[in-house]
């Protein structure tokens, strides 16, 4: 069965400019996080969607984050417009429906962002 | 979200025991201890989880105190595949509406594994 994938692996874009990574999750998974790690920092929660609406966006940065989950199935986040701060590793992950601290998550290998 | 406290770094022989310990003080009675494990270049990837018993998988095992205040991962067997930053992280476990669904990462153990 196929894991998390996320694409893409990476990119290089320029400060102001958009950039929209996308996630699919592992068939099945009615949950879907985002999670990012810039420099030198921890990996820090950005938002949960149970299927298509989100459950918790507590940790969205601010409004030039946009995450969709359209049709419950892969979802994308957008960044727009980039800057310099946003640079680091997007991972993406999903697990089963059932009880929130009990579900391991499957994280994908994460979309590398560099912005210059 | 409650704190756990972890060395920053630990080193070990390949095929020797490993226990790698958490301290969480703080832990709630809802609280489950997870642990995961991020290898070089890939995502984090669930390793266990326990909330009062001890627990064992084909990976590792997980001793947790009595008073629930510590925990220990335990690696029977060390291989060189082992080396990787390692965390022990607190999930609250009423479920959905409350923080238990996402992950809170520290900075974990680098789990260094010498041939």
């Amino acid at each position: 069965e196929a894991g998390v994938t996320q694409f893409p692996s990476h990119s290089v874009i320029e400060k102001g400019q958009t950039v929209t990574l996308r996630c699919d999750p592992i068939s099945g998974h009615d949950n879907l996080y985002w999670y990012r790690r810039v420099m030198g920092k921890e990996i820090k929660f950005l938002l949960h969607f149970v299927k298509e609406s989100k459950q918790d966006e507590s940790g969205m940065p601010n409004n030039r984050f946009l995450a969709e989950r359209t049709g419950g199935t892969y979802s994308t986040l957008k960044v727009q417009p980039a800057e310099l701060e946003d640079s680091g590793v997007y991972f993406c992950a999903s697990s089963l429906t059932r009880g929130g601290a009990y579900n391991e998550q499957f994280f994908g290998p994460g979309t590398r962002l560099t912005v210059l | 979200d409650a704190k756990t406290t972890q060395p920053n770094s630990m080193e070990s022989n390949e095929e020797e025991p490993v226990h790698l310990p958490c301290n969480h003080s703080t832990i709630s009675g809802t609280d489950y201890i997870h642990w995961y494990r991020q290898l070089p270049s890939q995502g984090p990837e669930y390793v266990i989880h326990g909330l009062t018993s001890n627990v064992n998988n084909r990976m590792a095992s997980l001793a947790i105190a009595e008073d629930r205040k510590s925990s220990t991962l335990i690696l029977h067997r060390a291989t060189l595949r082992d080396a990787a930053v390692y965390y022990c992280i607190l999930r609250d476990g009423r479920g959905y509406g409350t923080s238990g669904s996402r992950l809170t990462f520290g900075e974990g153990t680098q789990l260094t594994v010498n041939p």
